[in-house]
């Protein structure tokens, strides 16, 4: 089964500073790669996605991330934060075919100091 | 835009009682899933749903588990004896189909079992 692994679980920065999330994945497959937010009090929303194309992936709110297949890796980065930013977030992997469920990480929380 | 949405946001319930948690998934989507969040532990995938039979259920979903869709829009999870471990963060999430479609989440249930 895949799993999904992220870390420093906590993240603690100050507003413009540039942030960096590290996602590995272990599954040998082709995947697609997911990268969720959930604000304080709400609930999971879709970051951005990956399923083929462009390694690099541009979502929402300035996000990025940048699918590394040899390194199995799906990093997020946004270069400037804003406090708004403080949310868990969440990486998480499906296999492309067969089987839709996904692996989710631990999470990173992360919070933006104003 | 559409929501997944969940009822009630809050359950607190005695072990040993029944509970049933609520989803209205979105009303064009025909996949739909359960996941769970203890607290300070992962997401886990607990039981997908389509075409009105259970698709592929976690070692987590065991016979106290059950699911149902009574009507066209809502998807519940029942949990018939509940035990104090299965105090978590209840997610119910679904998508319109296919491998690329990406997962809806709704604000989730969180459950106290006490």
């Amino acid at each position: 089964a895949q799993s999904v692994s992220q870390h420093n679980h906590h993240v603690i920065l100050s507003e413009a500073a540039s942030l960096e999330l590290g996602c590995n994945y272990s599954y040998g497959g082709t995947v697609n790669l997911f990268w969720y937010v959930q604000y304080p009090g709400q609930h999971l929303q879709l970051l951005l996605k990956y399923f083929s194309g462009d390694p690099l992936v541009k979502g929402i709110k300035g996000f990025e991330a940048e699918f590394i297949k040899s390194k199995f890796s799906f990093n997020l980065r946004k270069p400037s934060v804003q406090w708004s930013d403080t949310a868990e977030y969440f990486c998480a992997v499906t296999r492309a075919w067969g089987n839709n469920r996904l692996a989710f990480g631990k999470g990173n929380q992360v919070v933006v100091i104003p | 835009e559409p929501e997944v949405t969940q009822t009630p946001s809050h359950q607190v319930t005695q072990m040993g009682q029944e509970v049933i948690l609520r989803c209205v998934p979105i009303s064009n989507h025909l996949y739909f899933y359960w996941y769970r969040q203890i607290l300070g532990q992962k997401v886990e995938f607990l039981v997908s749903f389509y075409n009105n039979e259970i698709s592929e259920k976690s070692e987590i979903f065991d016979d106290q588990f059950s699911v149902e869709r009574p009507d066209g829009s809502n998807f519940t999870l029942k949990i018939r004896s509940t035990k104090l471990e299965d105090s978590a963060m209840y997610f119910c999430a679904s998508k319109t189909g296919g491998d690329n479609s990406p997962l809806h989440f709704g604000n989730g249930t969180r459950l106290t079992v006490t």
